[in-house]
């Protein structure tokens, strides 16, 4: 079966740090292209960041220099590292799988069931 | 970036209804649109990719249209399980970007 599952999420201070963790399983994280998007409560979907099967990394500007996407090919992971955390930062956190790369992107097919961030003093 | 609109962003509507959804790009995207429906407490779902090619497992009631700039998503005949929030996202440039969303409610 195919399928992402986030885990990591959690109450961190301002300014701390914390990894999630995306496991996939039915398909190689390495040869796809995988997404970070994340949705703040009430709100809508915000993409955060990407990384290509090539490994070249993308970010949203309200994260960029602050998150890092990386993965690891022997455990078909996805990770997020997320440092300098800001009380914007809280959401539920999804990663994704991008099948194929039609542009510079891609329609998301198959999505974890999210997990959630909250950043508070 | 890309900035992308959605109207309504509130619908409410009956069973039975056919129902549009309309998505603006602030730039031609051609057809690199995607739609997906999201219900509460649960993940995005996809729906139609490259504006108008239905995903694998999704009813055929949804369908999609548009290039360019004006895109739009078509519910024929709207089910009790069609009530969700529905979000368009570009992917022609690599910093995608999602509508604010359109909320289908019961009328």
């Amino acid at each position: 079966e195919v399928q992402l599952v986030e885990t990591g999420g959690g109450l961190i201070q301002p300014g701390g740090s914390l990894t999630l963790s995306c496991a996939a399983s039915g398909f190689t994280v390495s040869r796809t292209y995988m997404t970070w998007v994340r949705q703040a409560p009430g709100k809508g979907l915000e993409w955060v960041s990407v990384i290509y099967s090539g490994g070249s990394t993308y970010y949203a500007a309200s994260v960029k220099g602050r998150f890092t996407v990386s993965r690891d090919n022997s455990k078909n992971m996805l990770y997020l590292q997320m440092n300098s955390l800001r009380p914007e930062d809280t959401a539920v956190y999804y990663c994704a799988r991008c099948p194929y790369v039609a542009a510079a992107g891609g329609a998301f097919d198959i999505w974890g069931q999210g997990t959630m961030v909250t950043v508070s003093p | 970036d890309i900035q992308m609109t959605q109207s309504p962003s509130t619908l409410s509507a009956s069973v039975g209804d056919r129902v549009t959804i309309t998505c603006r790009a602030s730039q031609s995207i051609s057809s690199w649109l995607a739609w997906y429906q999201q219900k509460p407490g649960k993940a995005p779902n996809l729906l139609i990719y490259d504006a108008s090619s239905l995903e694998s497992g999704v009813p055929s009631r949804f369908s999609g249209s548009g290039s360019g700039t004006e895109f739009t998503l078509t519910i024929s005949s709207l089910q009790p399980d069609d009530f969700a929030t529905y979000y368009c996202q570009q992917y022609k440039s690599y910093s995608i970007t999602f509508g604010p969303g359109s909320k289908v409610d019961i009328k």
